[in-house]
């Protein structure tokens, strides 16, 4: 089954502390990974994908395969990091589906 | 990148009744995507809506409940039909861009529907 897994509903840090948003993964052969991100009273965007390999707002997130992982990470929180992330998989089919993980609410307090 | 509206933002509608969600583009776009986000819970797709074709419809959602329209590219309608309250949602359209299935998608703002 193809399923995504983000196992924290929220995620609390002081700013200037490192970041780690867990995602897991469950699918068989190459998979397509994103991490999408909600801001208070903004719409759903892309902050970043693995086949990129970039890095968007100090966010990075490398694919490991043996762990099924794709996490994302920044060594330094911000407040405006403050937001609620998702974690998402493009499904087999070439149907273009993106499969959601339950997402995961980080909070940076100051 | 794409610019999507949503209409209407918010409804609180009866059950038994029916809301038709439109969804317009800036642009065309041949690939267009429904999804629905009950509370407390993450987005699920409902169903695909290319231009020229038939929906398609994920595992779990059927025509009779959410019928689709795309009568072009840049312009889509889902409704919502014969509502109960568990169909109280956030109810959000994708697009991709160009020819790719994995390219990145663009999200309208959604459209959070109560149904009492």
């Amino acid at each position: 089954a193809q399923r995504v897994t983000q196992p924290e509903k929220l995620l609390s840090v002081f700013k200037g502390a490192p970041v780690e948003l867990k995602c897991n993964y469950s699918y068989s052969g190459s998979p397509e990974l994103f991490w999408y991100v909600q801001y208070s009273r903004q719409r759903l965007q892309l902050l970043l994908r693995h086949i990129s390999r970039e890095s968007i707002k100090g966010f990075t997130a490398d694919l490991n395969k043996g762990e099924t992982s794709f996490h994302l990470k920044k060594p330094f929180a911000q407040e405006e990091d403050s937001a609620m992330y998702y974690c998402a998989l493009h499904g087999s089919g070439n149907t273009g589906k993106l499969i959601f993980g339950q997402g995961t609410t980080l909070q940076v307090k100051p | 990148s794409a610019v999507i509206s949503q209409k209407p933002s918010r409804d609180i509608c009866q059950r038994g009744t029916s809301l038709t969600i439109q969804c317009q583009v800036d642009s065309q776009v041949t690939m267009m995507f429904w999804y629905r986000q009950q509370p407390g819970q993450s987005l699920t797709l409902i169903a695909t809506a290319n231009q020229g074709s038939e929906a398609t419809y994920e595992s779990g959602f059927v025509i009779d409940k959410f019928p689709i329209s795309r009568p072009n590219l840049t312009f889509s309608t889902l409704t919502v039909s014969n509502m109960s309250p568990e169909d109280s949602s956030i109810y959000l359209c994708s697009v991709g861009l160009g020819t790719s299935v994995y390219n990145e998608q663009f999200f309208g703002p959604g459209t959070r529907l109560t149904v009492l």
